[in-house]
């Protein structure tokens, strides 16, 4: 099946540092997602990329689907306390979906 | 819009104990899933659905059954519960691309 390596595992950082995290695929996919993730809640979409090429930005995050469209990364830029988290991306090919282990944010104030 | 929810939110069962996690949406998405999440792995799909009366099978579908017989609900059934299957669930519907998540079930079999 299609397997997702999101890396790094874990990140700290101190608040006001930039953030980049990736995901690679064996597959191809026909969309990418990032999702944020906060202590016994669901995962919460933050960025959508439907085209391989794409590059979309919502506030301070900005994500890229790779042109292979095997791959895809997310920044943050000028972290906050509050980025605190597991961010998980997640690869869509036709109706099955593939979650990455995902990268979990400190953000020392 | 209440979004996607789940009951009940926490739950033990026994080893061989059957239940159903329910999932409800009030969105009119045709498409819902069911996720299981496990530390370190993620979120891996079960079974999910593209319309009422839809089903099919996802990543990890032993162990469970679904059905939909509406748009609305798609509750997610252990016959048997093993240990294996302690885990976080969520439920989620799916629109434009755009999946959204229920705030899930922490089950736990002993």
């Amino acid at each position: 099946g299609q397997q997702l390596n999101q890396s790094p595992q874990s990140m700290f950082i101190q608040e006001g540092e930039d953030v980049s995290m990736n995901c690679t695929s064996s597959s191809i996919f026909n969309t990418w997602l990032w999702y944020k993730q906060d202590p016994g809640e669901g995962p919460v979409l933050l960025i959508a990329l439907y085209k391989a090429g794409e590059l979309t930005s919502n506030g301070r995050l900005t994500a890229q689907f790779g042109i292979t469209r095997k791959d895809s990364f997310l920044n943050i830029s000028a972290s906050i306390p509050s980025d605190v988290g597991i961010y998980f991306c997640a690869g869509q090919w036709n109706n099955d979906m593939r979650f990455g282990a995902g990268t979990r944010l400190t953000v020392k104030p | 819009n209440a979004g996607v929810t789940q009951t009940p939110k926490f739950q033990v069962l026994k080893t061989g104990q059957s239940m159903t996690l329910q999932c409800a949406q009030d969105m009119n998405h045709e498409y819902m899933s069911w996720y299981r999440q496990d530390p370190g792995m993620g979120l891996r799909l079960i079974h999910y659905s593209v319309g009422a009366g839809i089903t099919d099978q996802g990543e990890v579908p032993n162990g469970y059954n679904v059905s939909r017989s509406t748009t609305e609900d798609f509750p997610l059934r252990l016959l048997s519960a093993a240990p294996s299957q302690t885990s976080v669930y969520f439920c989620a519907s799916l629109a434009g691309g755009e999946q959204y998540f229920g705030p899930g079930t922490r089950l736990t079999v002993t």
